[in-house]
């Protein structure tokens, strides 16, 4: 399974850029890279799935180099409900089972 | 068109103890994964159930185990609770193996 590496924690003012970096050094040809925003006791929410290049959303964007080892996520803008935990996931389809990894996760506190 | 369900919301067992979770998938959706949060960490991958068998396994025991049924709704059971397996126990469904995952708001699990 691919390992991955996320900052604990981000501090940010609202109406700013935030970039979260997800290490994933070990991963698979097939493996996809795909991001999830947590509340507290809630379950994780989809943001943005990619394999390669940029990925653009309505809500985000998804950087992914050349060598895949690594991918950040772009929130534009944000507000006071962003602040929320994200995760990073990398999982794919390999020998016919899935297999996925949750990373740690990043704790984004969004400033007034 | 309803999202992922799950009940119940929350439990609570003592050590020795057996647990069935229930999981209601999205509408069309054919495949089931599981993840355990334990409290402060990323969610855990159990397994995942595509039509109706299993097609995926992370690093837990047997004890841990699970069934779909027809309807694509699942079920984690889980024997011999140790006070370890205390988590946020999260489904997720998805339109395929490796289509994005839509997750429940999960079942906490408190085991005494």
């Amino acid at each position: 399974l691919a390992k991955t590496t996320q900052p604990i924690s981000m501090d940010s003012y609202e109406g700013q850029e935030v970039n979260i970096t997800c290490s994933h050094n070990n991963i698979a040809t097939n493996d996809y890279i795909t991001w999830y925003q947590q509340f507290p006791s809630q379950g994780p929410r989809f943001i943005i799935q990619g394999y390669k290049t940029k990925v653009t959303n309505e809500v985000a964007s998804l950087f992914i180099p050349a060598d895949r080892k690594s991918s950040t996520l772009s929130l534009p803008r944000v507000s006071l409900s962003d602040t929320a935990v994200y995760y990073c996931l990398v999982g794919g389809f390999s020998g016919g089972y899935q297999k996925v990894t949750f990373g740690t996760g990043t704790k984004l506190q969004v400033i007034p | 068109e309803t999202g992922v369900t799950q009940s119940p919301t929350h439990l609570i067992k003592t050590r020795g103890q057996q647990v069935t979770l229930r999981c209601s998938s999205q509408s069309g959706h054919n495949t089931v994964s599981w993840y355990q949060q334990a409290l402060g960490q990323g969610p855990q991958f159990i397994f995942q159930y595509y039509r109706e068998e299993e097609n995926g396994r992370g690093n837990f025991p047997p004890r841990f185990s699970g069934l779909q049924f027809p309807n694509y709704s699942s079920e984690l059971n889980v024997n011999a609770l140790e006070l370890d397996d205390s988590a946020l126990y999260l489904c997720a469904s998805s339109l395929d193996r490796v289509e994005t995952q839509y997750f429940g708001p999960g079942t906490r699990l408190l085991v005494l």
